[in-house]
């Protein structure tokens, strides 16, 4: 069975340009989240997405955007990158969208640096 | 709204200490309670799970229980060995809001042999 992957692993932009990362969940899960993780701080939740639907959002501006495929895998896409932007991108499949319960399978993230 | 305070790290102990870990959390209702580790140039993995009061945790000789009175969910762990070394994060969900988590701002142990 594989596991959550992100590509790319690393990737460098400069202020003011426009990032997509990609994830593919595990096989059989229908939901992806994606975290926001600043050095040093814990995930910080930017949204989510349920059988192609967003499904919840944090406190993230318009400019953070996603889409969810029929494969459910899923594209995280920032405009106009700023600064703070610079951290790791988490995302995480789960089996369904409305269980507390349920265990998220993370993703080992995508580091992006902004300049 | 919902948060999860963690002790401030980093914590360093010699292989066979013992090992606490303080989490405490503010949420209305009934939260689910997580531990996940984050070893190097990893993502997260699930280390345990409690999901109603009094429920104990345990995974891999990790141990934390879910207390409602103090709003905690301490992790523990009798005898820490060097492959330990890792950061630690408490998180919590709620019903309402589905599987979207919480964390805190984790904890960075480092286990000396």
């Amino acid at each position: 069975e594989t596991g959550v992957t992100q590509s790319p692993t690393h990737l460098i932009k400069t202020r003011g340009q426009q990032v997509t990362l990609r994830c593919s969940s595990q096989s059989g899960h229908n939901t992806v989240s994606w975290y926001q993780q600043a050095l040093g701080q814990g995930p910080q939740f930017i949204f989510q997405y349920y059988r192609e639907e967003e499904n919840g959002r944090g406190n993230f501006p318009p400019r953070f955007s996603g889409l969810q495929f029929p494969n459910y895998s899923s594209e995280l896409n920032v405009n106009a990158l700023e600064l703070d932007d610079s951290a790791l991108y988490l995302c995480a499949s789960s089996p369904d969208s409305g269980g507390a319960y349920n265990e998220q399978f993370f993703g080992p993230g995508t580091r992006l640096t902004v300049l | 709204g919902n948060s999860v305070t963690q002790m401030e790290g980093p914590v360093t102990l010699s292989e066979e200490a013992f090992l606490t870990i303080n989490c405490t959390y503010t949420a209305t209702g009934y939260p689910s309670l997580f531990w996940y580790v984050q070893y190097p140039g990893e993502g997260l993995q699930l280390l345990l799970k409690a999901t109603k009061a009094d429920d104990k945790g345990s995974n891999k000789g990790f141990e934390a229980t879910y207390r409602k009175e103090t709003t905690s969910f301490h992790l523990e762990k009798g005898s820490v060995q060097v492959s330990d070394s890792a950061v630690y994060f408490c998180a919590l969900t709620r019903r309402t809001s589905g599987s979207r988590l919480t964390f805190g701002e984790g904890t960075q142990l480092t286990v000396n042999p």
